[in-house]
Order: structure tokens, then C-alpha cells, then sequence
């Protein structure tokens, strides 16, 4: 069966610095990846996905990176944070079928201070 | 008109009783619903996909209206581990990007 790993749980950083999340799926070969966030109280928001090892597309225009080293591995990145980067992160893969269902990692809760 | 639409809620429901909540979606040329349940600081998790014949699993059923666009969860029997927030989730494209999420609806089960 599949599953998919991320970490860390918990994260409290303060504004300025360098933030590195990551996502590994076992069980299954060239999945969809994504990063979505979660504002407290609010919807999911798409912020990249991957079809494949080096291909990433990015949905919001901000301060944060993704990147796909390899083929079950997806990284969130920023180089500085701001305190509006404070959010749930959720990681989620799927296969590249129209009826296949997203299924996601248990999040990271990140405070930015 | 958003793309997907649940009512917020939160909808206050005494275990035991029969509740139901709607999911309104815009783009007619959606191919796939999924209903996804989500626990406070929680991920969402996948309830159940939606079929167009309308599908069940135990207590809870789902429907697909394609004339009027709207998907339906409903559940029997509610239990208070059902309280949660309900997510709707809508493919409206082919690619990776197609998935749309509602912003879900809030069950609150009452002893």
C-alpha cells in the first residue's frame, strides 16, 4: 500500500529565516505531487505541483520554492519568511488519472515570529 | 460564481439524526467529486469518491447531480466522531492542477 511521510509536525521559525519542509511517498512510482496551504480557518490553496522528477509549476506567486529531486521526493523552500507564511502545509500526492483522489501527508504546522 | 460551493455551517445536528449538505460546482465539464472529511488540525481524509449512479458506504451515501451541478453527502445515523468539517473536491480539468476544493461545511454532532 502507499503512504506518504511528512515533516516536520511541528514548526515555529522566526520571520527572516530559511524553511525547508519535506515530502517522501513509499509504494508507488511517478506520482503527482503537490503543496497545498491552509490558513487558519480558511480553504485549501494550491501553492505547487509536479508531474515528474525536475518539473514543478507553481499556482501563487510568492515567496516560497518547491523542487522534486527525485521521483517520490517533494521540498517546500523559502529563503526568508514572513509572517504571513505561517500556515498548515500539507503535502498530497495522486496518480495521473482523472478519478484518482488526492491523499495527504499529516501536515506541517508552521508559526512564523 | 466561485468554482466550488459548500455552505459553511456549521450544521448542529443531535446524534443519531440524519443530516445532509450540498456541494454547488460551476464548470459543467467536471469529471470527477470526491467528499473529504477533515478533523480539527487535521489533514483531510478521503471519505469516498463520488459516482454518477450515486454510491454508499455504511452510513453515508453520496449523490452526483449533473443537471443542476451539485454533489450530496448524507449521513445516517450520526455518531459524534462524525463532527468534523466536510470537504467537496471537484476535477474540472485533465491536468495535475484540475482539483478544486469548497471551503467545507462544519458538523457538529450533539450528545
Amino acid at each position: 500500500s502507499q503512504t506518504i511521510h511528512q515533516w516536520p509536525a511541528t514548526l515555529v521559525q522566526p520571520v527572516g529565516s530559511p524553511l525547508s519542509l519535506e515530502c517522501t511517498v513509499e509504494g508507488t512510482s511517478n506520482p503527482n505531487l503537490y503543496w497545498y496551504r491552509q490558513a487558519a480557518g480558511r480553504g485549501l490553496q494550491l501553492l505547487f505541483y509536479s508531474v515528474g522528477i525536475g518539473q514543478i509549476s507553481s499556482e501563487v506567486p510568492q515567496n516560497l520554492s518547491a523542487s522534486r529531486p527525485q521521483d517520490r521526493q517533494f521540498i517546500l523552500s523559502s529563503k526568508k519568511l514572513l509572517l504571513s507564511d505561517s500556515g498548515f502545509y500539507l503535502c498530497a500526492w495522486n496518480r495521473d488519472k482523472y478519478n484518482s483522489p488526492l491523499h495527504f501527508g499529516n501536515g506541517t504546522r508552521l508559526t512564523v515570529t | 460564481r466561485k468554482e466550488v460551493e459548500q455552505d459553511p455551517g456549521p450544521f448542529n445536528v443531535p446524534e443519531g439524526a440524519t443530516v445532509a449538505f450540498n456541494c454547488t460546482y460551476s464548470n459543467s465539464a467536471s469529471q470527477s467529486f470526491f467528499w473529504y472529511r477533515q478533523d480539527c488540525r487535521k489533514e483531510p481524509k478521503l471519505l469516498m469518491s463520488v459516482y454518477s449512479s450515486g454510491n454508499e458506504d455504511g452510513r453515508f451515501t453520496a449523490q452526483l447531480n449533473r443537471a443542476s451541478q451539485y454533489i450530496s453527502l448524507l449521513i445516517r445515523d450520526s455518531k459524534l466522531s462524525d463532527s468534523a468539517t466536510y470537504l467537496c473536491v471537484v476535477r474540472s480539468g485533465g491536468g495535475a492542477d484540475g482539483l478544486t476544493f469548497g471551503k467545507g461545511t462544519h458538523l457538529i454532532i450533539q450528545p
